[in-house]
């Protein structure tokens, strides 16, 4: 099993906070990473991450921003949370060796903005 | 990366095999197919994966065709916790890393 965690597991908050979504991992993981899946629908990149102070930007946009100061520490902001921002955000990590590259899941965080 | 092609929905009996296709026929030679797969929306759970050998885990084993532009995952005998849906992805291990999950096929285990 996977040794990734993402708290809250739930969220439920007003338009206009702020948030920050924490992920952490206790497998010594260079690469992290935060997806975003609204209900039913595929998941899809939001950030990714190569090792400390590095940041990159994926695949969907997103209003969220993210920092590695930390190895084992991903966490997601929003600085201003909107009913548009209500969906699933799961975090993931992972390390290269030869033939595997395999990345590892949190539960997910069910975010909610009213 | 290169796009894969499943079923919508499949069902099996409990205790059966459950055998799940998948066509990538656009699978480059430094692509893996990996398999996941997610009950309820909880966090997608890593099965297994391959590069062009037939693979086999505690969970599942995987056939990769010899041409390698489809595979299949079986589960060997199913129970009802297997209902999931699964995703076939193909992908380097080079570049962005990502992940492209696409709609998967959902997997129903009867009793």
């Amino acid at each position: 099993e996977a040794d990734i965690y993402q708290t809250p597991r739930y969220l439920v908050i007003g338009t206009g906070k702020k948030i920050t979504l924490e992920c952490s991992q206790t497998m010594g993981h260079d690469k992290m990473y935060w997806y975003q899946q609204d209900p039913g629908m595929e998941l899809h990149l939001i950030h990714y991450s190569y090792g400390v102070n590095s940041t990159e930007k994926g695949d969907l946009s997103s209003e969220s921003t993210v920092s590695r100061i930390r190895t084992e520490h991903f966490p997601l902001t929003l600085e201003s949370a909107r009913p548009s921002h209500t969906s699933q955000y799961l975090c993931a990590s992972s390390e290269y060796q030869t033939g595997t590259d395999t990345q590892y899941f949190g539960p997910g965080t069910r975010l909610t903005v009213l | 990366d290169a796009k894969t092609t499943q079923p919508t929905s499949m069902d099996c009996a409990e205790g059966r095999a459950a055998n799940l296709p998948c066509n990538h026929s656009t699978i480059s030679g430094n692509e893996y197919v990996y398999w996941y797969r997610q009950i309820h929306s909880q966090g997608p759970q890593y099965i297994i994966h391959g590069l062009k050998n037939n693979e086999t885990n505690e969970m599942a084993s995987l056939i990769i065709t010899e041409d390698r532009k489809s595979s299949t995952l079986i589960l060997p005998h199913a129970t009802l916790r297997d209902t999931a849906v699964y995703y076939c992805i193909v992908k380097s291990h080079q570049g962005a890393q990502k992940l492209v999950f696409g709609q998967g096929t959902r997997l129903t285990i009867n009793p």
